[in-house]
């Protein structure tokens, strides 16, 4: 069955520090993958996706990820997080041949100042 | 554009009453998805429209559930004889499906609570 893991719930890291959050999937053939955001009382928004190509994908606000085929992971990065980047960030996989989204669990970003 | 629209925010209702959720897709969006989405838990999908046509439902929605989307714009999501375990938030996405893999863009969700 397809599946996405984001094995980390809770992420707590300080203003300034770099960021990984790890997302896994489990499919028969490479999805299209994507990262959302979601922040309180606001929609979901789109990070980044992955369809093909280059492994290494660049996202709105210095969000990055890289899909590793071998490890079939997708996972989320950035550099130096910002207090506003707190929020729950959600992995999502779009089997080939639909349209709809198959969502991890999700991974809390706490971010201290 | 202001973006997916959903209405109402945020409904409380008694067990066994029916619900209506309304979404309000970008203009010119092809595609309507719903989502459901439980405390800790990432979005499940429910069920999504091309123009008109429902094209896919998930085994999630029961037979106390129906969506439309009559003029290929707005939708509505009804669940009838509410029980409890719907209490969760109810998200509508769209999207202008041009190819495969195509960005959703998803609304603020409708906050359904079963007392």
């Amino acid at each position: 069955a397809q599946s996405v893991t984001q094995p980390d719930i809770h992420i707590t890291v300080s203003e300034g520090a770099s960021l990984e959050l790890r997302c896994n999937y489990s499919y028969g053939a490479t999805p299209y993958l994507f990262w959302y955001v979601q922040s309180p009382g606001q929609g979901l928004q789109l990070l980044l996706k992955y369809f093909s190509g280059d492994t290494l994908v660049q996202g709105i606000k210095g969000f990055e990820a890289e899909f590793k085929r071998s490890q079939s992971s997708f996972n989320l990065r950035k550099p130096s997080v910002h207090w506003s980047d707190a929020a729950e960030y959600f992995c999502a996989v779009g089997p080939l041949g639909t349209d709809k989204l198959i969502f991890g669990t999700g991974t809390r970003l706490q971010v201290f100042p | 554009d202001t973006g997916v629209s959903q209405d109402p925010r945020h409904k409380i209702t008694k067990r066994g009453q029916n619900v209506t959720f309304r979404c309000d897709p970008i203009s010119e969006h092809n595609r309507l998805y719903w989502y459901r989405q439980t405390l800790g838990q990432g979005p499940e999908f429910l069920t999504y429209f091309q123009n008109e046509a429902q094209l896919e439902k998930s085994r999630l929605l029961s037979d106390r559930f129906s969506a439309e989307r009559p003029k290929g714009s707005f939708s509505t999501l009804e669940i009838q004889r509410t029980e409890q375990g719907d209490s969760a938030m109810y998200l509508c996405a769209s999207s202008l499906a041009i190819s495969p893999g195509t960005e959703a863009f998803f609304g603020q969700g409708t906050r359904l609570t079963v007392v």
